[in-house]
């Protein structure tokens, strides 16, 4: 069955700081590993995703994440983080069979100090 | 931008009452999924909807659930009676195809609340 691990329920960094926000999935077959966004009062936002064609894939408002199969992650980054990017952010691999539902990690809540 | 939405985005209900959760798709989306989130646990997948059909539904998704498209609008997810372990944050998403790796848009969800 596949699963997905997010380390960390709330992150803190610093306006300009690196964010890194951990993602480790769990799949027999190759994945396709997606990175959405929730602002408060909003629905989930595609950041990214992952489709085998790139390990390395860039994504909205400057974040990206790199797929790294020897470690099972697929992390997401940016290198300066913004006050707007405080929000939760949610890891989800698609079933590989079925309707292709998501199955989604706990979400990592960001939050960005001044 | 076409956008999920969702109502209620609140929901207050007392234990054994029955809620109606509402969704308006995007419009050419065609395949539905209801999914939940337990305060401090994971997204989960409640059930999906193609063609006035339930596609797939998980273990949570039990008689007390059920959905329905009662126009060509709204998409809905009906609990007969509420527990108060059903209180959460439920999702709507819609998508045009249905690939692996094809993206699902969300609605802003609906807090539920069950005392």
């Amino acid at each position: 069955a596949q699963s997905v691990t997010q380390l960390g329920s709330h992150v803190s960094v610093s306006e300009g700081a690196l964010v890194l926000l951990r993602c480790n999935y769990s799949s027999s077959v190759p994945p396709y590993l997606f990175w959405y966004v929730q602002y408060p009062n909003q629905g989930l936002q595609l950041l990214l995703k992952y489709t085998s064609a790139a390990t390395l894939v860039k994504g909205i408002n400057g974040f990206e994440a790199e797929f790294k199969k020897s470690e099972t992650s697929f992390h997401l980054t940016k290198p300066s983080a913004h006050m707007s990017d405080a929000a939760e952010y949610f890891c989800a691999v698609s079933a590989t069979s079925g309707t292709y539902k998501y199955i989604f990690g706990t979400g990592t809540r960001l939050k960005v100090l001044a | 931008e076409p956008e999920v939405t969702q109502t209620p985005s609140h929901q207050v209900t007392q234990m054994g009452q029955e809620v109606i959760l509402r969704c308006v798709p995007i419009s050419n989306h065609l395949y539905f999924y209801w999914y939940r989130q337990i305060l401090g646990q994971k997204v989960e997948f409640l059930v999906s909807f193609y063609n006035n059909e339930i596609s797939e539904k998980s273990e949570i998704f039990d008689d007390q659930f059920s959905v329905e498209r009662p126009d060509g609008s709204n998409f809905t997810l009906k609990i007969r009676s509420t527990k108060l372990e059903d209180s959460a944050m439920y999702f709507c998403a819609t998508t045009p195809i249905r690939v692996p790796e094809g993206e699902q848009f969300f609605g802003p969800g609906t807090r539920l609340t069950v005392l």
